[in-house]
């Protein structure tokens, strides 16, 4: 199948400090979205973005669409203690079958 | 909006067990998926449903069935718990098969003994 991988794992920052999370895969993706996952909660839509080399915002979020169509980032700029949670990139493999990263876990220090 | 509604929350089987995980949105969506989370793997789809009377399988289909009887439901049956099946269990649902937003339930807990 069309992985995903996406790193860092897991981040420990600063609150006020920049993040920045990537997601690549072996295959070219049509779409590419992020998501987050507040503990005990279904993931969140954050961004998606539809189109090769696209940059998008969200407030203090930004992801780009790669433009080799293989690879997304996601950067979050002042990070605040309500950023904490698990964010996953998903590329849309084919319009039934939506593949996700594994995650990174970030964690933000007052 | 209650948006995606699952239940239960949390679930504990003995191996060979079965039981319905169901899942019910109230957004009028098309298409409904299942998806497992395991630490560290993300989240991989089980099986999936385009509208009503329509499913077909994700990845990871073994050991599970689903039906679709109502645009609204999608339960997940689980025929004989193996342990290989714990894992968190998300219901989702998006417009239609073509609009690409995903939009959760609050995930099953499911420990298989």
């Amino acid at each position: 199948g069309q992985q995903l991988n996406q790193s860092p794992q897991s981040m420990f920052i600063q609150e006020g400090e920049d993040v920045s999370m990537n997601c690549t895969s072996s295959s070219i993706f049509n779409t590419w979205l992020w998501y987050k996952q507040d503990p005990g909660e279904g993931p969140v839509l954050l961004i998606a973005l539809y189109k090769a080399g696209e940059l998008t915002s969200n407030g203090r979020l930004t992801a780009q669409f790669g433009i080799t169509r293989k690879d997304s980032f996601l950067n979050i700029s002042a990070s605040i203690p309500s950023d904490v949670g698990i964010y996953f990139c998903a590329g849309n493999y084919n319009n039934n079958d939506m593949r996700f990263g594994a995650g990174t876990r970030l964690t933000v220090k007052p | 909006n209650a948006g995606v509604t699952q239940t239960p929350k949390f679930q504990v089987l003995k191996t060979g067990q079965s039981m319905t995980l169901q899942c019910a949105q109230d957004m009028n969506h098309e298409y409904m998926s299942w998806y497992r989370q395991d630490p560290g793997m993300g989240l991989r789809l089980i099986h999936y449903s385009v509208g009503a009377g329509i499913t077909d399988q994700g990845e990871v289909p073994n050991g599970y069935n689903v039906s679709r009887s109502t645009t609204e439901d999608f339960p997940l049956r689980l025929l004989s718990a193996a342990p290989s099946q714990t894992s968190v269990y998300f219901c989702a649902s998006r417009p239609t098969a073509t609009n690409e937003k995903l939009f959760f339930g609050s995930g099953t807990q499911l420990s298989v003994l």
